[in-house]
């Protein structure tokens, strides 16, 4: 099956500096790879996705990058901010439709230092 | 739009009883449903896809008897707890999956924390 790793597991950032937390995955098949942005005791939040026709994609000022080849993604996050303190997760998924199986990496705690 | 819902957010139950937990997608129809388990710091760990009109698919060392997951319309899928023990205390996370072809996102309902006394 998938296995998606994720590093670093913390990451502490002075305000206004990047961050960039970087993942692979062992599924060739996979298709779809979204980031979700977790706050303490609630929901996953959809921040970014890429698919895997597309090599990088941009919204403001988070970014995430596909290399298909080497099978690792990433997440930057530029002129960091104090509400972008969060744990974040990658996650790889397979199949279309009513078929997905999507594996979550184990998460990155990250802290913006004002 | 999509948003999905989770009931109850928290409940306490007594060890050896069953609860059940109600996942709905609010505004969109999901023919997928996933359900998760997350323990404190970890990471969301995927139980069963859930899609609607057929049983479940569990994922490896999942009990599908302890585990219950009825997926009975586009919108509402359930887990039960089946005779509930300290350790299936948890944070059981919800997500339903919305799009056509190949293009598809996942909503994450609110959660749901289970203590089991």
């Amino acid at each position: 099956g998938e296995n998606v790793e994720q590093h670093p597991s913390t990451l502490s950032v002075q305000e206004g500096d990047s961050a960039v937390i970087k993942c692979t995955y062992s599924d060739s098949a996979s298709n779809y790879f979204p980031w979700y942005k977790q706050e303490l005791g609630k929901r996953p939040q959809l921040i970014i996705d890429i698919r895997s026709n597309v090599g990088e994609k941009k919204d403001q000022r988070i970014a995430v990058t596909l290399n298909k080849t080497a099978k690792h993604f990433s997440l930057h996050i530029t002129e960091t901010q104090p509400e972008d303190s969060a744990v974040y997760f990658c996650a790889a998924s397979t199949g279309s439709g009513g078929y997905q199986k999507v594996t979550f990496g184990t998460g990155t705690k990250l802290q913006v230092i004002p | 739009g999509a948003v999905v819902s989770q009931h109850p957010s928290w409940v306490i139950c007594k060890s050896g009883t069953s609860v059940k937990i109600e996942c709905r997608s609010l505004d969109f129809q999901a023919t997928t449903m996933f359900w998760y388990r997350q323990f404190p710091k970890q990471s969301l760990m995927l139980m069963a896809t859930s899609n609607e009109g057929s049983k479940a698919t569990y994922e490896q060392g999942v009990e599908k008897d302890k585990f219950l997951i009825n997926h009975a319309s586009l919108t509402l899928s359930t887990l039960t707890v089946t005779s509930a023990h300290p350790e299936d205390s948890s944070f059981y996370i919800c997500s339903a999956m919305t799009g056509t072809g190949g293009s598809y996102e996942q909503y994450f309902g609110p959660g749901t924390r289970l203590t089991v006394t």
